[in-house]
């Protein structure tokens, strides 16, 4: 079984609007986290935010919050007031007990003016 | 502070030549990581170095690839020979040994490769 799985390949969101990239997970360890990565064009992979299995508050960082539904298996991740910068592919990913890393297969995020 | 290095940024060889990257993880980050990520997918794992041990290799293609991390500092990935299926972006990442989930990975820029 996928360990995590992002089932939008592609969302497009117009300038200034708030978009949701999804992502469900697997694990069996009580103790995980969740990591959302963007990966510009230009290559490099730049953290975004983090949320722990034991969190009672959905994390949030700047226009980046994620929606975390632990019964559900989910971590979604809301980009609110859309820029064009934020035109990139972004990545889940969860780390479990054991120091493994697990990335999801990337949502492309296009914005349009 | 310094983030993690790499070399070359980018690499174009034909295919059976042999390749190898360089990275310099941030400066005292016990835990290595070389990703392949193929256009278009999530990086894959090739395998994790804990200090100069490995952890997990299990999806690096013994056979081609080899990958070494002798004084646990920096670290090569070499292929030999190259096919065309190894055309990819590989990523280098570091991590601190705290092994608590928050622990985040950093990861450099990555070397771009082109098998012709």
């Amino acid at each position: 079984a996928q360990k995590i799985t992002q089932t939008q390949p592609g969302m497009f969101v117009q300038e200034k609007e708030a978009v949701t990239l999804d992502c469900t997970y697997d694990t069996s360890d009580p103790s995980y986290g969740l990591f959302w990565y963007k990966q510009p064009s230009s290559g490099e992979m730049i953290f975004l935010i983090y949320q722990g299995s034991y969190d009672q508050q959905n994390a949030t960082e700047g226009r980046y919050s994620l929606n975390f539904q632990k019964a559900r298996k989910s971590a979604n991740l809301v980009i609110s007031a859309s820029q064009l910068g934020d035109s990139a592919m972004y990545f889940c990913a969860m780390r479990e007990g054991g120091n493994q890393f697990y990335f999801g297969t990337g949502t492309s995020l296009t914005v349009i003016p | 502070e310094a983030g993690v290095a790499q070399s070359p940024r980018y690499k174009i060889i034909e295919k059976r030549q042999s390749v190898a990257f360089w990275c310099n993880p941030i400066s005292g980050h016990a835990t290595l990581y070389w990703y392949q990520q193929i256009l278009g997918q999530g990086p894959k794992l090739l395998i994790q170095f804990q200090n100069n041990g490995v952890v997990d290799d299990s999806q690096l293609p013994k056979d081609r690839f080899s990958a070494e991390r002798l004084k646990g500092v920096d670290s090569t990935l070499k292929i030999q020979p190259a096919k065309l299926e190894d055309s990819a972006v590989y990523l280098c990442a570091s991590s601190s040994a705290d092994r608590t989930p928050r622990n985040e990975q950093f990861f450099g820029p990555g070397t771009r490769l082109t098998v012709l």
